[in-house]
């Protein structure tokens, strides 16, 4: 069966300080990947999504950047935070057009 | 315009009944995917149920059931005899241009926030 995972599970950075957060995939190969942002109490916002190994398409213009290294990894980057960057950030995999399944989330929080 | 509409921002139900969940959406793609998610306070998005624009049937799955009115472009989820569990944000969510077999977005509605009552 597949699984997907994400870490840290939580963390807080000070504005300005740079970002990683990693996703990989397990159980599958050449997924599509996803990096979705949740504000407190709002609905998801797709940020990037990959449909393979360095194929990377932004849909929100903003300082966060992604990578698609390896097959089932994805990791959602920043070189500065900003408070705004605060949220709950969930990747998901999928297969073409059917239903996405998500990880466990990171929860980030800007000070 | 919004995309997808969740007009509940919370809903009560008494456990062991059943309740409806209220999502309309707006698209001109003839072939699109409209989904249910649950979050539980955990945070981790749990996938619920699924409906093609092209399917005939409603979508089923165990208590979840999806009342489907193309014709008014609304996709409510049905939830019976619920159970405490139950108490979590349930999102409506649809993906467009499902033929074309690519990488697309769902796009989420607000949310609908469930609490069952003992």
């Amino acid at each position: 069966s597949q699984t997907i995972h994400q870490w840290p599970a939580t963390l807080v950075q000070p504005v300005g300080s740079p970002l990683s957060l990693e996703c990989t995939v397990e159980g599958t190969s050449n997924p599509n990947l996803y990096w979705y942002r949740q504000a407190a109490g709002r609905g998801l916002q797709l940020l990037f999504y990959s449909v393979g190994i360095g194929q990377i398409s932004s849909e929100v213009p903003q300082n966060l950047s992604a990578s698609r290294p390896q097959d089932r990894q994805f990791i959602l980057s920043s070189k500065k935070l900003l408070l705004s960057d605060s949220g709950f950030y969930l990747c998901a995999w999928s297969w073409d057009s059917y239903e996405q399944y998500f990880g466990p989330g990171t929860r980030l929080t800007v000070t | 315009a919004q995309k997808i509409t969740q007009t509940q921002p919370g809903m009560f139900v008494q456990e062991k009944e059943a309740v409806t969940l209220d999502c309309t959406y707006d698209t001109s793609d003839p072939s699109y995917g409209l989904f249910w998610y649950k979050q539980p306070s955990s945070g981790e998005m749990i996938f619920l149920i699924y409906q093609g624009s092209y399917d005939q049937q409603n979508a089923t799955e165990g208590r979840y059931s999806l009342n489907f009115q193309k014709a008014r472009k609304s996709a409510n989820l049905v939830i019976s005899a619920s159970q405490l569990g139950d108490s979590a944000m349930y999102f409506c969510a649809m993906r467009e241009g499902l033929s074309s077999g690519s990488a697309r977005q769902l796009t989420f509605g607000s949310g609908t926030q469930l609490t069952v009552l003992p």
